[in-house]
C-alpha cells in the first residue's frame, strides 16, 4: 500500500536555527514527490516537485532533496514567517494521475 | 492570474441534509481533484475529474459524488450528511498531464451539526 510518513509531527525552532523535516514514502513507482506549505485556514501552497533520486530544489531558505525512500526539507536560518505546517505528498506512476497521497504533516513554529 | 476559487468558504448543515460545493480551476487547467482534510486523517483524496470524466476515485462512500462541466468548473455533492463529514474540503487544479503541478484553493469548511 502506498504510504507517506512525516517526522517530526511538530518542531519548534529559534529564529536562525536550521533544521530538517523528513518524509519517508512507500509507493509502487514514483511519478513525483511534492512539498506544500499550509497556513491555518488556508489551502496548501505549492513549494517543490521532485521526480528522481538525487534531485534537489531550492527556494529562499528552503531546500528539498530526494532519495529512493525519503525526502528532506532543509530549512536554513528560519524566520518566524516560516511557521506553518509542511506537507509531503507522493504521486504513484501507475495510472493514478491526479491522486496525491499525503503525509500527516510537520507543524513548524519559529520563535523570534 | 486568478487562482483556484472555492465557494462557499464556510457552510453549516444539519445531519441528513445534502450539500454542494463548487470549485473554479485556474484558467486552462482541465483537471480538478477533490480532497477531504480532517485533524485525524489529514488530507485524503476523494476523486479527480478531467475533461468532464471521473478519472480516479478514492475510498469514500457513494454519498460523495462529483461532476465537472465543459468549462472545467467542478462541483462535489455529499448526500445524507453525517457528523463525521465535518471537514475542510479542498480542490486542486492542474493541466492534467503527467508532469503537472497541483494548485489548491482555500477550501470550504463544512460543519455538520
Amino acid at each position: 500500500e502506498d504510504q507517506v510518513t512525516q517526522s517530526p509531527e511538530a518542531l519548534r525552532l529559534q529564529e536562525g536555527e536550521s533544521s530538517s523535516l523528513n518524509c519517508s514514502y512507500t509507493v509502487s513507482g514514483l511519478r513525483g514527490l511534492f512539498w506544500y506549505r499550509q497556513d491555518p485556514g488556508k489551502g496548501p501552497e505549492f513549494l517543490f516537485t521532485l521526480y528522481s533520486a538525487g534531485e534537489e530544489k531550492e527556494k529562499e531558505r528552503l531546500k528539498a532533496t530526494l532519495t529512493k525512500k525519503e525526502s528532506f526539507l532543509h530549512i536554513t536560518a528560519p524566520k518566524p514567517e516560516d511557521s506553518a505546517t509542511y506537507l509531503c505528498a507522493v504521486q504513484a506512476a501507475s495510472g493514478n494521475t491526479g491522486k496525491l497521497i499525503f503525509g500527516q504533516g510537520t507543524t513548524l513554529q519559529v520563535k523570534p | 492570474k486568478a487562482g483556484v476559487t472555492q465557494t462557499p468558504r464556510y457552510l453549516i448543515k444539519t445531519r441528513g441534509q445534502q450539500v454542494t460545493l463548487s470549485c473554479s480551476p485556474i484558467s486552462g487547467h482541465r483537471s480538478v481533484s477533490w480532497y477531504q482534510q480532517t485533524p485525524g486523517q489529514g488530507l485524503q483524496f476523494l476523486f479527480e475529474y478531467f475533461s468532464e470524466t471521473q478519472r480516479n476515485k478514492g475510498n469514500f462512500p457513494g454519498r460523495f459524488s462529483g461532476r465537472q462541466f465543459s468549462n472545467s468548473r467542478s462541483e462535489m455533492n455529499v448526500s445524507t450528511l453525517e457528523l463525521g463529514d465535518s471537514a475542510l474540503y479542498l480542490c486542486a487544479s492542474s493541466l492534467g498531464d503527467a508532469d503537472g503541478g497541483y494548485t489548491f484553493g482555500s477550501g470550504t469548511r463544512l460543519t455538520v451539526v
